[in-house]
């Protein structure tokens, strides 16, 4: 199975600063055939289903603001808030869906300082 | 507007099944690959299974291997989950997730239906 993992596990930063979420693979989830990177990263708040914000590694979804970024190839990749909202406080997971069993990383708690 | 809306969820002693139904609408269900997803109490988000568009094939996590049967109903628009020999640790919110293709992000999500698998 490809193991997902994240750093750091919590993260405090102030409104209007930058968010920086890693999350590294066992195996790279990069594929040849189509040079596409087979990871997504959520959003997560209490009570609530995880919300879609980057696919294919870099790929905003829709509707997502672009504050989100993501990037990253192989078995590295960052998300990023350039400048952090009071909205934007929530858990977020990396996920990897290049080969099944789909795993999820064990998600990163995001606050304001 | 797509939606997913879980159902049949409920507490169950060890040992025990349930049945849990999604209910989908707003889009082509029998063009979708379907998933489920669970996640325990504080935990992150695990893979359960996922279903071909046609229902001909069905893929599954190890732990829940010859305990749980995805399945799907075309004509209804339903995804299933049967679940057998529940034990203690498949206590969770399950999901239903879709994003289209079997190797793609999941768009979208059910609201997840509580399974308590306890005495």
């Amino acid at each position: 199975d490809i193991v997902m993992t994240q750093s750091p596990d919590s993260l405090a930063v102030s409104l209007g600063e930058r968010a920086t979420i890693n999350c590294k693979s066992s195996q790279s989830v990069l594929h040849s055939s189509n040079n596409k990177n087979y990871l997504a990263w959520y959003q997560q708040n209490p009570g609530q289903p995880p919300k879609l914000l980057i696919y294919w590694a870099s790929t905003r979804a829709s509707g997502v603001p672009d504050r989100f970024s993501g990037s990253g190839s192989g078995t590295d990749f960052t998300l990023t808030i350039s400048s952090l909202q009071a909205e934007d406080v929530a858990v977020y997971y990396c996920h990897q869906y290049y080969r099944t069993p789909f795993t999820f990383g064990q998600g990163t708690k995001l606050e304001i300082k | 507007e797509v939606q997913l809306v879980e159902s049949g969820g409920g507490l169950v002693q060890p040992g025990g099944s349930l049945r849990l139904s999604c209910a989908a609408s707003g889009f082509t269900f029998s063009n979708f690959w379907m998933s489920w997803v669970r996640q325990a109490p504080g935990k992150a988000p695990e893979w359960v299974a996922n279903i071909k568009r046609d229902g001909s094939e069905q893929y599954y996590v190890d732990s829940v291997k010859g305990r749980f049967t995805i399945s799907r109903d075309n004509a209804k628009n339903s995804l299933f989950l049967q679940l057998n020999s529940l034990r203690a640790e498949d206590t969770a919110v399950y999901y239903c997730a879709t994003g289209y293709n079997w190797n793609d992000a999941y768009d979208y999500w059910g609201l997840g239906t509580l399974v308590t698998v306890s005495s």
